[in-house]
């Protein structure tokens, strides 16, 4: 699987757009970016997934660049219920379930 | 639809004992994997069964073992604690159907190890 890279950690004020970014550079053509995040000492939450296209849905924007090199999760609104580790996995079609997690972005919600 | 559920929550044994760990998954889904997760290595994967097999395993010595059953719902079996093990184990379901497969994760089991 691909390695990914994300800052340790990142602030951001309530009410503003959370801008997570992770790096990819070695992702293959079928390897799918997914984000996950975990609240402290629960089960990580499927945020979002794309392969190429960025993708929205009700919690956050997924923009990956042309090249497939990195991409951004965006949470639009922030709130402090955001606040959790964020983690960017590349993950290849034919192995669904063995997810490989990096140790994430801790985003850190303030009022 | 009920999510993935995960029994016991908290669960206390010594070294050398054994333990049991029960995951049900998301009601349609046939794919169950378990993670450890640990403050020194993170987030990491155990294995997965599919249709009562074993269909991916991580880097894990063969004290860790697993099994799933017919209704899908799947147990974990630790044996010969050791105090490493002290962690969170997770369960994970999806249909196992592969393309865009999205996994949903139970709470977790937290096992400490005196």
């Amino acid at each position: 699987d691909a390695k990914t890279t994300q800052p340790p950690s990142m602030d951001c004020a309530e009410g503003r757009a959370a801008n997570l970014p992770c790096n990819h550079s070695t992702i293959s053509g079928n390897e799918y970016v997914y984000w996950y995040r975990q609240i402290h000492s629960q089960g990580p939450q499927y945020i979002i997934h794309g392969l190429k296209n960025n993708e929205t849905n009700e919690m956050a924007s997924l923009i990956i660049t042309e090249d497939r090199k990195s991409s951004t999760l965006i949470l639009p609104h922030a709130t402090l219920r955001d606040t959790a580790v964020y983690y960017c996995i590349v993950k290849p079609t034919g192995t669904a379930s063995k997810l490989t997690f990096g140790t994430g972005t801790r985003l850190q919600v303030t009022l | 639809k009920a999510g993935v559920t995960q029994t016991p929550r908290y669960l206390i044994k010594t070294r050398g004992q054994q333990v049991t760990l029960s995951c049900s998954p998301i009601s349609g889904h046939r794919s169950v994997s378990w993670y450890q997760q640990t403050p020194g290595q993170g987030l990491q994967f155990l294995f997965e069964y599919f249709s009562e097999t074993q269909r991916n395993k991580g880097n894990f010595p063969g004290r860790f073992s697993g099994r799933q059953f017919s209704n899908s719902r799947s147990e974990m079996n630790v044996s010969t604690l050791e105090l490493g093990d002290s962690a969170l184990y997770l369960c994970a379901s999806s249909l196992g159907q592969g393309v865009r497969e999205t996994q949903y994760f139970g709470p977790g089991t937290r096992l400490l190890v005196l």
